[in-house]
């Protein structure tokens, strides 16, 4: 069973918009991480949340916000986008951390800014 | 620094045929995880396969087979008997468990379609 849920599945959102992707995981998983994925691209790590601790890539910026209401859901909070944030979002989920356990992937959202 | 390189961006190939996709891989741990990824259209990524450092003994998992050569830092897959369903973007990844660091370094894909 390796089921990472995301809602919505496609967004289409202005500048100015206020927005939350959601990811939920049904597998008692304790790492749960939010990656961006441009087109014909690898995704790219964005966050990690763990042992109720989170950890930033550094190269994300500030209108980006994540938020872990409960060990199962992982939201990430959008606030004046720019158009070059358009891309596939995607949300992974993984037993634990320490690089060894297999992370699994949810569907993906994908945003357009316009 | 860890680095994964799949040399080849994009190969077709007519259904039935064997079609194997390279990876190369580079770290300086002795300890780490190989992965294999495959995203249909659709945009998910499925895992296909994870391979600790110490277990260099070849898998077979139906029509999918993985090569994985220490001594040339590769680990290399095989779909014997292609189907179109076997169309997708497929990534291999890298991730070492040190603490504190722990992400996965994937290369940049190869997207694969199969010809009817």
């Amino acid at each position: 069973d390796t089921e990472v849920t995301q809602t919505p599945k496609h967004l289409v959102m202005g500048m100015t918009n206020k927005k939350s992707l959601k990811c939920e995981q049904h597998m008692g998983h304790r790492a749960m991480y939010w990656y961006k994925q441009k087109a014909k691209k690898p995704p790219e790590l964005m966050f990690v949340y763990s042992y109720e601790k989170l950890s930033i890539n550094e190269s994300v910026p500030s209108r980006f916000s994540p938020e872990c209401p409960n060990s199962s859901l992982l939201n990430l909070h959008l606030h004046a986008l720019q158009p070059e944030d358009s891309a596939l979002y995607l949300c992974a989920s993984s037993q634990g951390l320490a690089g060894k356990e297999t992370q699994y992937f949810g569907p993906g959202t994908r945003l357009l800014v316009l | 620094a860890q680095k994964v390189t799949q040399a080849q961006t994009e190969i077709s190939v007519v259904e039935k045929e064997d079609v194997t996709l390279d990876c190369v891989y580079e770290t300086r741990d002795t300890t780490y995880y190989l992965f294999w990824y495959k995203q249909p259209p659709s945009g998910e990524l499925v895992f296909l396969i994870r391979r600790n450092s110490f277990d260099e003994q070849n898998e077979i998992s139906g029509r999918y087979s993985w090569n994985f050569q220490k001594s040339t830092s590769s680990f290399n897959f095989t779909i014997t008997a292609s189907q179109v369903v076997d169309s997708a973007v497929y990534f291999c990844a890298l991730s070492e468990p040190n603490f504190g660091n722990e992400k996965l370094t994937f290369g940049t894909g190869t997207r694969l379609t199969i010809i009817p």
